[in-house]
């Protein structure tokens, strides 16, 4: 199993609505990431989880707030987001330690905040 | 900071013909890049990767080249066909956890 699975793949929230994304891999990966993509844009890092340890927060506003339950689980926490948060948001995992390596994608959640 | 050029930003080819696109990146300890292929609403996904103890890797159609005295690297796509389509970044990361991206290449490949 080389995939990694995001939920949902769609949506819409207002902004004074609480929604969670959802990531998932069986990959054994002990890092996970959380981008965001603005069209015709690469994406932006915002979050690396390693042995579900925060590791990397890049000043992400606290509106998102990620969490890692556990090695084959991340979310992303939504909440009280502006219009200009509509994006899609891509999680990544890979192994950690060792030699860097490709870093595997979902397909991304597609958001719009209203 | 750390940064990646990435050019051209659209590269238009005609079928069969070769599409180069080039990145230079600003961290000397970086060592590993690859590069990402990204068709319209999907992911991306890994087409190639070198690292800085080799000059130059091919898979089929698809060479990477880097000059580490430069700080650049490239990606060569020969005979191209209208499904290498599609909109190419190139990466740079220096063994953390992070991975520069380049702007991104949008490739149109005209039959």
């Amino acid at each position: 199993d080389t995939e990694v699975t995001q939920t949902p793949k769609h949506l819409v929230m207002g902004m004074t609505n609480k929604k969670s994304l959802k990531c998932e891999q069986h990959m054994g990966h002990r890092a996970m990431y959380w981008y965001k993509q603005k069209a015709k844009k690469p994406p932006e890092l915002m979050f690396v989880y390693s042995y579900e340890k925060l590791s990397i927060n890049e000043s992400v506003p606290s509106r998102f707030s990620p969490e890692c339950p556990n090695s084959s689980l991340l979310n992303l926490h939504l909440h009280a987001l502006q219009p200009e948060d509509s994006a899609l948001y891509l999680c990544a995992s890979r192994g950690a330690g060792g030699r860097t390596g490709e870093l595997f994608f979902g397909e991304g959640s597609r958001l719009t905040v209203l | 900071g750390e940064n990646v050029e990435q050019h051209p930003s659209t590269l238009s080819v005609q079928e069969g013909d070769s599409a180069v696109i080039k990145c230079t990146y600003s961290d000397s300890a970086s060592n590993y890049f690859p590069w990402y292929k990204q068709e319209l609403g999907k992911r991306p996904q890994l087409i190639i990767d070198i690292r800085s103890n080799v000059g130059e890797k091919k898979d089929q159609r698809i060479a990477v080249t880097l000059n580490k005295t430069a700080k650049h690297f490239s990606l060569h796509i020969t005979e191209t066909q209208p499904e290498d389509s599609a909109v190419y970044f190139c990466a740079a990361s220096s063994g953390t956890y992070k991975y520069i991206f380049g702007t991104g290449t949008r490739l149109k490949v005209l039959a």
